[in-house]
């Protein structure tokens, strides 16, 4: 079945670093591909999502590239700041509609 | 996107009572599912809950246990039945719209079981 493997956390950075955070999925066909971000207390906010290969999501400064041949969707960042301390879900839907399925979530902290 | 509430946003309940939790959305939708994240996890589908119909759940989950009902294109409820400590989560409902291929999601019910 389908699945998705983030790197493991917790991640800690300094204010204005560069910022990647690993995807991998594994899926039959062509799925789409996104990154939920989960502040502390509050539900999933949709942060950008990518729908076919080579096909670059952005939103608020992040960026990821959906790479068919490495089966990748990074998340990367090139200056984080304190607000962007939360947890970070790479997620796959095999079409429009249909469950998503999560990756296990990379709390991220952001020291000033 | 649309806005989703979801009602309650927390409670803590006694072991072997049920809960219902109430997903209102502010435009009809196409799709609407249920979602559970356990303590420090990541987010699991119970099932999608469809408009007219019983729901289907994923494997894992029935129905004696999480009955869901979907009247209309904007509203949905998930009763959490005969709760145990196990069943202490945040629970919540996304939505979507078919061709629109992005699920948004409510701000969840955090769920304690004593």
């Amino acid at each position: 079945g389908d699945s998705v493997t983030q790197m493991e956390g917790p991640v800690t950075l300094s204010e204005e670093a560069f910022l990647t955070i690993n995807c991998t999925y594994t899926a039959t066909g062509y799925p789409s591909l996104f990154w939920y971000v989960q502040y502390p207390g509050e539900g999933l906010q949709l942060l950008l999502k990518a729908t076919k290969a080579d096909d670059k999501g952005s939103n608020k400064g992040f960026e990821a590239t959906y790479r068919k041949e490495t089966t990748s969707f990074h998340l990367e960042k090139g200056s984080v700041q304190v607000s962007d301390s939360a947890v970070y879900f790479c997620a796959l839907s095999p079409t429009s509609g249909s469950r998503l399925t999560f990756g296990e979530g990379t709390q991220l902290t952001v020291n000033p | 996107s649309a806005v989703i509430s979801q009602k309650p946003s927390r409670d803590i309940c006694q072991r072997g009572t049920s809960l219902t939790i109430q997903c209102q959305v502010d435009s009809q939708v196409t799709m609407m599912f249920w979602y559970r994240q356990q303590p420090g996890q990541s987010l699991t589908l119970i099932a999608t809950a469809n408009q007219g119909s019983e729901a289907t759940y994923e494997s894992g989950f029935v129905i004696d246990k999480f009955p869901i009902s979907r009247p209309n294109l904007t509203f949905s409820t998930l009763t959490v039945s005969n709760m145990s400590p196990e069943d202490s989560s945040i629970y919540l409902c996304s939505v979507e719209d078919v061709g629109h291929n992005e699920q948004f999601f409510g701000p969840g019910t955090r769920l304690t079981v004593l």
